[in-house]
């Protein structure tokens, strides 16, 4: 069974530094990776993915996130933070053979910038 | 990329009711999905609407406490049927975009919060 860890439930970060909420993930073969990012009272939002190519992954509002095959990792990185980046932010996994039916999200990580 | 519209917004509602959730999207979709968003859980795949044929529940979900409807490609309802306080919780409906840069993302509305007293 697949599944996706993000080991942070918290993190806080002051504005102007860079941040990283880590995730790890567990599937079967080579996978989809996503980020999501949730505002308050609001649905999810599409930050980026990785589905092939270059390991880097370059998203909205200047995030960015790197696949690492063998730490199996995919954590997301933004070099300056900014307080409007504060928010819940999932990662998500699913198999490269499946549907969309097959993605799984980590916990979630509370960001806050701090000014 | 779809435009998503989901209503109630929010709602409280009295333990035994049930409330129905409503999505529309402003484009075709074969598959429509429902999430659940537990306080301060993640997200959890309640079910797969699909037009023309019986929704498909995962694990743990049934269709009588989770009746799903979709009438036609753009339209679904989930109903939240005889309610009891576990259930509050946020309801997410969500789209698949398909094709280019997008593909394989998944769109969603803003979400449905439900406090059942």
């Amino acid at each position: 069974a697949q599944s996706v860890a993000q080991p942070e439930d918290q993190v806080n970060v002051a504005e102007g530094n860079p941040l990283t909420v880590k995730c790890t993930y567990s599937v079967s073969g080579n996978p989809y990776l996503f980020w999501y990012v949730q505002y308050p009272n609001r649905g999810l939002q599409f930050l980026l993915k990785y589905i092939t190519g270059d390991n880097l992954v370059k998203g909205s509002y200047g995030f960015e996130a790197e696949f690492n095959k063998s730490q199996t990792s995919f954590h997301l990185k933004k070099p300056s933070a900014l307080v409007s980046d504060s928010a819940l932010y999932f990662c998500a996994v699913r198999p490269r053979s499946g549907s969309a039916r097959q993605l799984t999200f980590g916990s979630g990580t509370q960001l806050t910038v701090l000014p | 990329s779809a435009v998503i519209s989901q209503k109630p917004s929010r709602d409280i509602c009295q333990r035994g009711t049930s409330l129905t959730i409503q999505c529309q999207v402003d484009s075709q979709v074969t598959m429509m999905f429902w999430y659940r968003q537990q306080p301060g859980q993640s997200l959890t795949l309640i079910a797969t609407a699909n037009q023309g044929s019986e929704a498909t529940y995962e694990s743990g979900f049934v269709i009588d406490k989770f009746p799903i409807s979709r009438p036609n490609l753009t339209f679904s309802t989930l109903t939240v049927s005889n309610m009891s306080p576990e259930d509050s919780s946020i309801y997410l409906c969500s789209v698949e975009r398909t094709g280019g840069s997008g593909a394989n993302v998944l769109t969603f509305g803003a979400g449905s919060r439900l406090t059942v007293l």
